[in-house]
């Protein structure tokens, strides 16, 4: 298993629900980060959650990270068509970042 | 530029040619990385700058894939003798060690080889 994995791998709700993602991984971090993706492309940045840090808030997301069983949730709420994307969760230790195989969303007009 | 530039943005080749790929950083950014990422996959941790330091090359592949940053600045990632496997999208970040721990990507360079 590598760092920094999701779960579910893909995820289909309709508009206004929400959405919960998950990451867990397996050593010790730094920080915790999500990214966005669309269509295979460039990332871009989310959230950042700092290993002493449980909960964040940013918009229309939430942030949790579990240290104790190496595991994080982005939600996010009241999802639109425009959230249609893939989301990855980034493990950060020392200068080394390790991203996961990521959650495709669909959000379903 | 303001962000994270790669070049080319599309790139088909024949099996068993060489290709470069490059990656010009954000400016005054330290940390540079390089990813590649399989069609609908995850991304897979090629290379590391960061600064004056040595490398960490710990996932490059093979050895036809090497990579260089001139000047703490440009990097190029070079793949000789191309396989159709090495078909992905290369995506190129980098990071401000100093003063954040957000990592900004480029767009990234498709590679389809043929």
């Amino acid at each position: 298993s590598q760092q920094g994995e999701e779960d579910p791998q893909a995820l289909s709700i309709q508009e206004g629900e929400n959405a919960t993602m998950n990451c867990s991984y397996k050593t010790s971090i730094n920080n915790l980060q999500w990214y966005r993706q669309n269509s295979g492309r460039g990332l871009v940045h989310l959230i950042l959650i700092r290993s002493n840090e449980r909960e964040k808030h940013s918009g229309r997301l939430r942030v949790t990270l579990d240290t104790s069983k190496k595991s994080s949730s982005l939600l996010i709420t009241a999802s639109r068509a425009a959230d249609t994307a893939s989301y990855f969760c980034a493990t950060v230790s020392g200068q080394k970042v390790t991203f996961g195989i990521g959650t495709k969303l669909q959000v379903i007009p | 530029g303001a962000g994270v530039s790669q070049s080319p943005s599309n790139k088909v080749t024949e099996k068993g040619k060489d290709v470069e790929l490059r990656c010009d950083p954000i400016s005054g950014h330290t940390a540079l990385y390089w990813y590649r990422q399989s069609l609908g996959q995850g991304l897979e941790f090629l290379i590391y700058f960061q600064g004056n330091s040595a490398p960490d090359k710990s996932g490059l592949p093979s050895d036809r894939f090497s990579a260089e940053r001139t000047g703490g600045s440009v990097s190029t990632l070079t793949i000789q003798r191309t396989q159709q496997e090495d078909s992905a999208v290369y995506l190129c970040a980098s990071r401000d060690t100093s003063s954040g721990n957000t990592i900004y990507f480029g767009e990234g360079s498709w590679l389809t080889v043929v």
